[in-house]
C-alpha cells in the first residue's frame, strides 16, 4: 500500500532563507511525483511534475529532485519570500502508474518578511 | 484561459436531499478525478475518469456516483447526502502523456464547499 508522508509538518522562516521540504513514499515504483502549493481556502496549483526517468525538474525558484532508489523527494525554494506562504503537497500515482493519487498531508510553510 | 470550473462553490444541504456538483475544463484534457479534502484526513480521491465512459472508484468512493458523457464535464452526484459528507470538494483535470502510463500536471478546480446538515 502506497503512504506518503511529508517532513517537517509546519516550517517558519524569515524571509530569503533557502529551505527544503521533504516528501517520503513507501512503494518507489512510481511512474512520476508531483508537487503542489495550496493557499487556504484555495485549489491546488502544480509546481513541477518529475517523471520516473528524471531526477529533477527546475521552475524559477524551485528545484525538485526525486530518488525513487531511497522513496523520496525534496523541494528545494531558493530565497524565499513572504508570497511563497502556503501549504506544499506532493502526490504519487497509488499503484506506480495510472490516475489513482495519494498525496501526503503537506507542509505548511510560512515566510516572514 | 484554461482552467476548470466547479459549480456550486458552496452549498448547504440536508441530510437526504440529492445533489449534483459539476465540474467543467476547457482543456481537452482525456483525466479527470474528484477529490475530497478534510482536516487531519488530507486529500483524497474519490473518483477519476480515464476518458468518455470510463470511470473508476479512488479511495473513498462510497456515497458518490459519477459520470462522464462529455469529455469536458464530469459531475459528482450525492444522491443521499449525509453529515459526514460535509468536506471541501476539489476536480482536477490533466492531459494523458505519450506513453499512456500517466498524465501531465494535474490542473485543480477552486473548491466547492458542502456542508451537509
Amino acid at each position: 500500500k502506497q503512504e506518503v508522508t511529508q517532513i517537517p509538518a509546519a516550517l517558519s522562516v524569515p524571509e530569503g532563507e533557502n529551505l527544503v521540504l521533504n516528501c517520503s513514499f513507501t512503494d518507489s515504483a512510481i511512474y512520476n511525483l508531483q508537487w503542489f502549493r495550496q493557499d487556504p481556502g484555495k485549489g491546488l496549483t502544480s509546481l513541477l511534475l518529475i517523471q520516473s526517468s528524471q531526477r529533477e525538474q527546475t521552475s524559477g525558484r524551485l528545484n525538485a529532485s526525486l530518488d525513487k532508489s531511497s522513496g523520496r523527494s525534496t523541494l528545494y525554494i531558493a530565497a524565499s519570500q513572504p508570497g511563497d506562504s502556503a501549504t506544499y503537497l506532493c502526490a504519487v500515482p497509488k499503484g506506480g502508474y495510472g490516475q489513482n493519487f495519494v498525496f501526503g498531508p503537506g507542509t505548511r510553510l510560512s515566510v516572514l518578511p | 484561459e484554461a482552467q476548470v470550473t466547479q459549480n456550486p462553490r458552496y452549498l448547504i444541504t440536508v441530510t437526504g436531499k440529492k445533489l449534483t456538483v459539476t465540474c467543467s475544463q476547457n482543456m481537452n484534457h482525456e483525466y479527470m478525478s474528484w477529490y475530497r479534502q478534510d482536516p487531519g484526513l488530507g486529500l483524497r480521491q474519490i473518483y477519476y475518469s480515464m476518458n468518455v465512459e470510463v470511470t473508476d472508484k479512488g479511495d473513498v468512493p462510497e456515497g458518490y456516483k459519477v459520470s462522464r458523457k462529455e469529455k469536458r464535464n464530469f459531475p459528482l452526484i450525492l444522491e443521499s447526502p449525509s453529515p459526514n459528507q460535509t468536506s471541501l470538494y476539489f476536480c482536477a483535470s490533466s492531459l494523458r502523456d505519450r506513453v499512456g502510463l500517466g498524465s501531465y500536471e494535474q490542473y485543480f478546480g477552486p473548491g466547492t464547499r458542502l456542508t451537509v446538515t
